[in-house]
C-alpha cells in the first residue's frame, strides 16, 4: 500500500525567505508523485508532478519539488515567500497501476509574516 | 470554459434528511471522484468512477451513495445513515497520460 506523510502540519515563513516544505511517501512501484494547494474554502489546484521524467520538477508560482528516490522524499521549495503563498499545501502519491489511486498526506498550513 | 462545477457553495440540511451534491466536468475525463475534508484533515475517498454506469467505494463510503449515468456528472448524495455528515466535500475528475486530478471549487455541507 502506498502513503505519504507530511512531515510539518504548520510552517511559518517571513515574506523573501524560503519556503520549505517537507514530504516523504511509501510506493511498492515507481509512483507519481503530486502537489496541490489550497486556499480557504476553495479546490485543490495542481502546483506540480513528477511522472518518472525529470527528478526536478518546476511548477507554478515559483514552486518547484526534486523527487529523491534513495530518500523517498519529494520536498517542494520556492526561494522566496510571497502573502499570497499562504495557503495549505498537499502532498499526494498515485500508483499508476492500480486505478491510479491516489493517496493524500495531512496537509501543511503555510504562513506567511510581513 | 473547462472544469468542474460543484453546486451548491454551501449547503444546510436538518438531521435525517437525505441530500444530493452536484458535480459537474466539461473536461471529457472518465474518472470522477468525491473527497470529503474535516478541518485540519486531508482528503479521504468517498466513492470514486472509472467510467460511466460503474463506481466502486471508497475509505469512507458508509452512509453516502453516487450514481453514474453520465460521463459528465457524478451527483454525491448524503443519506441520513451518515452519522457526522458536516463536512467540506470535494469533487475531483481525472483524465490524460498522467491522470491527475482536476478538483471543483468544492460544498460545504452543514448539517443541525
Amino acid at each position: 500500500a502506498q502513503s505519504v506523510t507530511q512531515l510539518d502540519s504548520h510552517v511559518s515563513v517571513s515574506e523573501g525567505t524560503p519556503v520549505l516544505l517537507r514530504c516523504n511517501y511509501s510506493s511498492s512501484y515507481s509512483p507519481s508523485l503530486f502537489w496541490y494547494v489550497q486556499h480557504p474554502n476553495k479546490g485543490l489546484q495542481l502546483l506540480l508532478k513528477y511522472t518518472s521524467a525529470a527528478t526536478l520538477v518546476k511548477g507554478i508560482n515559483g514552486f518547484e519539488a526534486e523527487f529523491k528516490k534513495s530518500e523517498t522524499s519529494f520536498h517542494l521549495t520556492k526561494p522566496s515567500a510571497h502573502m499570497s503563498d499562504a495557503a495549505e499545501y498537499f502532498c499526494v502519491v498515485s500508483d499508476p497501476y492500480n486505478n491510479n489511486d491516489m493517496r493524500f498526506g495531512a496537509g501543511t498550513r503555510l504562513t506567511v509574516k510581513p | 470554459d473547462g472544469g468542474i462545477t460543484q453546486s451548491p457553495k454551501y449547503l444546510f440540511r436538518k438531521e435525517g434528511q437525505n441530500v444530493t451534491l452536484s458535480c459537474e466536468q466539461n473536461l471529457n475525463h472518465d474518472a470522477m471522484y468525491w473527497y470529503r475534508q474535516d478541518p485540519g484533515q486531508g482528503l479521504r475517498l468517498i466513492y470514486y468512477s472509472q467510467i460511466v454506469n460503474d463506481f466502486q467505494k471508497g475509505d469512507i463510503a458508509e452512509g453516502y451513495s453516487v450514481s453514474r449515468e453520465k460521463k459528465e456528472s457524478f451527483p454525491l448524495t448524503v443519506t441520513s445513515a451518515q452519522k457526522n455528515p458536516t463536512a467540506f466535500y470535494l469533487c475531483a475528475s481525472a483524465g490524460g497520460a498522467t491522470y491527475e486530478q482536476y478538483f471543483g471549487p468544492g460544498t460545504r455541507l452543514t448539517v443541525t
